[in-house]
């Protein structure tokens, strides 16, 4: 079974700085890694997903993150952070059918000026 | 935005009465989902469909219930509410049309309150 870590479930920076929301996973096969976001009271919106080829994956927004697989983690990473990415972010794991995905508890990106 | 729609939106009801709250897609797509998301939990699934009336129990099935019979709604159902069901659901659809097609697209929610 998949598992998904996300380390720290609250992540303060300033305007301007780098953002480093990190994740970890488990699993006994080739992952598919996802990362959600999530803006009050909306549903989830897909940032980025590692599916197979490059390891490092650009996404919306300006966000990235790279599949590390020898140290399991898809940690995702924005230069220079803006009021806007104040939300809260998902990492995600799909199973060995690629039919159903496991979450992380998520992290809180909280931006101040 | 994928064309996911959930009602209701808003519900308060009581301990014990019957809950049923729907998910429709226009994106025929194959795989329809519900989560609950609660605070410090993340998103937990909680039932699956892989096709018309081919259903399977995720990590919190128990309580639960759902039925598909046609593609495009995914109706989950709480037999008998508890407290422990205030949440916030979400259905989410994906197509599954190639190993590169896997993204899950989410509905906007349902908050569940049970007094």
């Amino acid at each position: 079974a998949q598992s998904v870590t996300q380390l720290g479930s609250h992540v303060s920076v300033s305007e301007g700085a780098l953002v480093l929301l990190r994740c970890n996973y488990s699993s006994s096969v080739p992952p598919y890694l996802f990362w959600y976001v999530q803006y009050p009271n909306q549903g989830l919106q897909l940032l980025l997903k590692y599916t197979t080829g490059a390891t490092l994956v650009k996404g919306i927004n300006g966000f990235e993150a790279e599949f590390k697989k020898s140290e399991t983690s898809f940690h995702l990473t924005k230069p220079s952070a803006h009021m806007s990415d104040a939300a809260e972010y998902f990492c995600a794991v799909s199973d060995e059918g690629y039919s159903t995905l496991t979450f992380g508890k998520g992290t809180m990106l909280l931006v101040s000026p | 935005d994928a064309g996911i729609t959930q009602s209701p939106r808003h519900k308060v009801t009581e301990t014990g009465t019957p809950v049923t709250l729907r998910c429709h897609q226009t994106e025929n797509h194959r795989y329809m989902y519900w989560y609950r998301q609660d605070p410090g939990h993340g998103l937990r699934l909680i039932h699956y469909s892989y096709g018309v009336k081919d259903t399977d129990k995720g990590e919190v099935s128990d309580g639960y219930s759902v039925s598909r019979s046609k593609t495009e709604d995914f109706l989950l159902t709480l037999e008998s509410a508890t407290s422990s069901q205030t949440s916030v659901y979400f259905c989410a659809i994906s197509g599954r049309l190639s190993p590169n097609q896997e993204t899950q697209y989410f509905g906007p929610g349902t908050r569940l309150l049970v007094l």
